[in-house]
């Protein structure tokens, strides 16, 4: 596709299930960034890898929240234990390999409901 | 610590007016800039860019103007239309290629 993708788009969760979310970056963006957006605010960075390695993880809210990208194109976001407050919009961004930082391609990004 | 944040929460515009967006920021060694647009159930896509060199820079419609003296940024839309209905959001990366952080954004509503 031409942008970057996210799936599934929506998910509910009960308390305590355990949820992955996918990101597939456009080809050739080796950058690839998780943010959480809370309704009514604005992104907040998780984590962020350079090909398949995590650069920066110090935005992951606990040790409930892990990510990969194996082979340094498809990032999963995963979140164990689930809990109300983390009921958001888990946004994916990748950046092309010349562009700076602030050139960031977005999802739709995956709503996520805990009930 | 970085802060960047915006003035009002939601701004109303006739169609055809022009818009501006106000952001301030707290980070006086930040050096560059960048406005988003978020539309309802979309992630936010990239408008226009600056950098502390420069104090205005103008895109399609959009101009954005930087004053370091008082930490302010602000994004004027001319001729605003329908589509320009969304949420605006002022980021600043906090140095190099580190994450960008969001303001909590203006949501502008235009009115037909």
């Amino acid at each position: 596709g031409a942008g970057v993708s996210q799936s599934p788009r929506y998910k509910v969760a009960k308390r305590g299930q355990d949820v992955a979310l996918r990101c597939d970056p456009i080809s050739g963006h080796v950058s690839l960034f998780w943010y959480q957006q809370a309704l009514g605010q604005g992104p907040e960075f998780l984590t962020y890898f350079q090909n398949e390695a995590q650069l920066d993880k110090s935005g992951l809210p606990s040790d409930r929240f892990f990510a990969e990208r194996p082979e340094g194109s498809v990032s999963t976001l995963k979140i164990q234990r689930t809990q109300q407050e983390d009921s958001a919009v888990y946004l994916c961004a990748s950046i092309p390999p010349t562009a700076g930082v602030g050139e960031q391609f977005f999802g739709p990004g995956t709503r996520l409901t805990v009930l | 610590g970085e802060s960047v944040g915006l003035h009002l929460p939601t701004l109303s515009v006739q169609e055809g007016d022009n818009s501006i967006i106000n952001c301030a920021y707290s980070n006086s060694a930040s050096d560059y800039f960048i406005w988003y647009k978020q539309e309802s159930g979309k992630g936010p896509q990239f408008i226009i860019d600056i950098r502390s060199n420069m104090d205005k820079r103008q895109g399609q419609r959009v101009t954005v103007l930087l004053n370091k003296t008082v930490k302010h940024l602000s994004l004027q839309i001319a001729a605003t239309q329908p589509g320009d209905s969304a949420v605006y959001f002022c980021a600043d990366p906090v140095s190099g290629n580190t994450p960008l952080v969001f303001g909590k954004g203006t949501r502008l509503s235009v009115i037909a």
